[in-house]
């Protein structure tokens, strides 16, 4: 198994510009989300989904759009990048939704993005 | 409001030697703690997971433990070596939560020097 996959591992974009961040796990887990890390604070979850076709919001997620089309993929679209947007993205899946059962979390090794 | 707070931020050891992590949070109600290890440039790894009823969980030279009561966790690393050197992430969860509802602490940073 590849377990978590993320693509690219680094990008730089212009202020304005627009991308897609992949992602993809072969574990078939139904529950997958987008995480940032930003210097000196907790990762926090962007977005989320718990199964194909359904996605919600997490704690930030102005400025990103997701969806789920597959069990294995789940896109992190950036309509139009700002500055507050350098980070570092992870994704992570598990076998249920939400920390309220003790299943693992699996994480991607990350994607650093630079806005410009 | 739920919060996970992490001490120290930064620690540097002597190769051989033990340390312990503190992890003291504030999250209601309680379902379950985790204990993460994230090298540098990498994703965050499980080391280990304890739900209420557990006090003590060992993953190798990691030894977690859990005071539900006083809402404290630790982190104890034993005989220290050079791959030990990262961060190391509390994360507690809410009990029939969403996946919003996971709380991550903001990590203690661990240098491991020869």
């Amino acid at each position: 198994n590849a377990g978590v996959t993320q693509t690219p591992k680094f990008q730089v974009l212009k202020t304005g510009q627009s991308m897609t961040l992949q992602c993809a796990q072969d574990m078939n887990h139904e529950y997958m989300s987008w995480y940032r890390q930003d210097p000196g604070m907790g990762l926090r979850l962007i977005h989320y989904s718990v199964g194909a076709g359904i996605t919600d919001q997490g704690e930030v997620p102005n400025g990103y759009n997701v969806s789920r089309s597959t069990t294995e993929d789940f896109p992190l679209r950036l309509l139009s990048a700002a500055p507050s947007q350098t980070s570092v993205y992870f994704c992570a899946s598990s076998y249920t939704y939400g920390g309220a059962e003790a299943y693992e979390q699996y994480f991607g090794p990350g994607t650093r993005l630079t806005v410009t | 409001k739920n919060q996970v707070e992490q001490s120290p931020q930064s620690l540097i050891i002597l190769e051989g030697k033990n340390c312990t992590l503190q992890c003291n949070y504030t999250v209601s109600p309680f379902s379950n703690l985790r204990w993460y290890k994230q090298d540098t440039g990498r994703g965050p790894v499980s080391l280990t997971i304890m739900t209420f009823s557990e006090n003590t969980k060992s993953n190798g030279r990691y030894t977690a433990t859990l005071d539900a009561d006083t809402k404290q966790s630790s982190l104890h690393i034993t005989a220290s070596q050079l791959s030990d050197s990262a961060s190391y992430i509390c994360v507690v969860s809410l009990l029939y939560s969403s996946a919003s509802k996971i709380i991550f602490g903001s990590g203690t940073r661990l240098s491991i020097r020869p």
